[in-house]
């Protein structure tokens, strides 16, 4: 399975840009990237993910590298509800295919 | 509506006890996992089923037995409990497994501490 690896901790202020990393230099041609966040006392909650492209949603956009080897998450303006574990994950199409969590990033939002 | 609820939300009890956590979704999804997340909030798969039937164990002790009477509902049952099997337990569902579009839904976990 295709390692990834984050950021233990990551702080913000408030309504300003966030942007997590995620390298994943083993990811093969057919991976899809995925996120995740956990909020406190929660389960895991889909974010956004992509093949190639960067892609925008209502709720984050990723930017994906053009070899494809590390990406990042991006947080618009961060509110103190989005104080989460973000967790960065590779989804291989082969088989039975299973997502597997790495540690995760805990993002803090400052007021 | 909660789309995937497990019970009980929390769960105390002594270790050789035998206890079960039950779970449900309503999103008419095919696949069914079981999570256990440890103190260092590590989440690991345990099992996945799919219609029914088992399609993943990740080397987990049988002591934990899944069963599955239907696809929206996927239970775990654990037998002589241990210390060791302390931690926060989460269920979710997905579409069937090969649809990389598909997204995971977990329900908001059980929480098993074993004295």
């Amino acid at each position: 399975d295709a390692k990834t690896t984050q950021p233990n901790s990551m702080e913000s202020n408030e309504e300003e840009p966030v942007h997590l990393p995620c390298n994943h230099s083993t990811i093969s041609g057919t991976d899809y990237i995925h996120w995740y966040r956990q909020l406190p006392s929660q389960g895991p909650e889909y974010v956004i993910h992509g093949l190639t492209s960067n892609v925008n949603n209502r709720m984050a956009s990723l930017a994906i590298a053009e070899d494809r080897k590390s990406s990042t998450l991006i947080l618009h303006r961060a509110t103190l509800r989005d104080a989460a574990v973000y967790y960065c994950i590779l989804i291989r199409v082969s088989g039975t295919y299973k997502y597997i969590f790495g540690t995760g990033t805990r993002l803090k939002v400052l007021a | 509506d909660t789309a995937v609820s497990q019970t009980p939300k929390y769960l105390v009890t002594q270790m050789g006890n035998d206890k079960s956590i039950k779970c449900e979704q309503n999103l008419g999804h095919d696949t069914m996992y079981w999570y256990k997340q440890d103190s260092k909030k590590f989440l690991k798969i345990m099992f996945s089923y799919n219609n029914k039937e088992l399609i993943i164990n990740e080397t987990v002790p049988n002591r934990f037995s899944p069963k599955s009477p239907d696809k929206a509902h996927l239970n775990l049952h654990i037998n002589s409990l241990e210390l060791g099997d302390s931690a926060v337990y989460f269920c979710a569902s997905s579409q069937a497994p090969g649809q990389v579009r598909e997204k995971l839904f977990f329900g908001s976990g059980t929480q098993l501490s074993v004295l």
